[in-house]
């Protein structure tokens, strides 16, 4: 298994609360992603980095942000979380981009905004 | 843009039956392709992938792919379904250069004895 572990693993928060979901590797690799998953939807990226305080959007960024201090560790935040927002929610990794890189996927975060 | 399209939401097949997992792909350049498997409650796991070196790739578990660039499909397949491989896949496209994967709706396997 990839080294990668997230938290919490549940959660259940309010609407308007903001939420931090944290993802730490341990492998030492340069890329990391978060997804969230919905029924009908697949998976579909949020925000990803490619290195230290380097991140960029993906296709459902808005109502997240995300911090990457340390190669290690990537943040995601739900500043003012709604309902919509209820999904498991995915933290991948890569070493390296191109040529087919295999992307890793942790265990995911269930977030339910009630 | 990339995009894939997964036929079928849910595919039932019997115990010992031959499994086919349709994938079907759009990219403007050559692309690399890849099928996740994912177990109830559980991450993504790797099955296999496409990175141009062969067309037939074979994975974990007695799976594999064939990549055909005129039909634009990386279709999987698995001679003999086994109770143990109902899950959920994905089919998964990403482009040279890019760091990012864009997903299927995905397929659930439903195995019957």
């Amino acid at each position: 298994d990839a080294g990668i572990t997230q938290s919490p693993r549940h959660k259940v928060t309010e609407t308007g609360t903001p939420v931090t979901l944290r993802c730490h590797q341990t492998e030492n690799h340069r890329y990391m992603y978060w997804y969230r998953q919905d029924p009908g939807h697949g998976l579909r990226l949020i925000h990803y980095s490619y290195g230290v305080k380097d991140t960029d959007k993906g296709e459902v960024s808005d109502g997240y942000s995300v911090s990457r201090s340390k190669t290690e560790d990537f943040l995601l935040t739900l500043e003012s979380a709604t309902s919509s927002q209820t999904s498991v929610y995915f933290c991948a990794i890569s070493a390296d981009r191109g040529a087919g890189n295999t992307i890793y996927f942790g265990e995911g975060s269930w977030l339910t905004v009630v | 843009a990339q995009s894939v399209t997964q036929l079928g939401s849910h595919v039932s097949v019997s115990e010992g039956a031959l499994v086919l997992l349709r994938c079907n792909y759009s990219s403007s350049v050559p692309p690399y392709l890849f099928w996740y498997v994912q177990y109830p409650n559980q991450g993504l796991q790797l099955l296999l992938k496409y990175t141009s070196a062969a067309t037939l790739v074979k994975g974990i578990n007695g799976f594999e792919a064939e990549f055909k660039k005129s039909e634009t499909s990386f279709h999987l397949t698995k001679p003999s379904a086994h109770m143990s491989d109902a899950a959920e896949y994905f089919c998964a496209v990403s482009e040279s250069g890019y760091s990012t994967l864009t997903f299927g709706k995905g397929t659930m396997l439903l195995v019957s004895p």
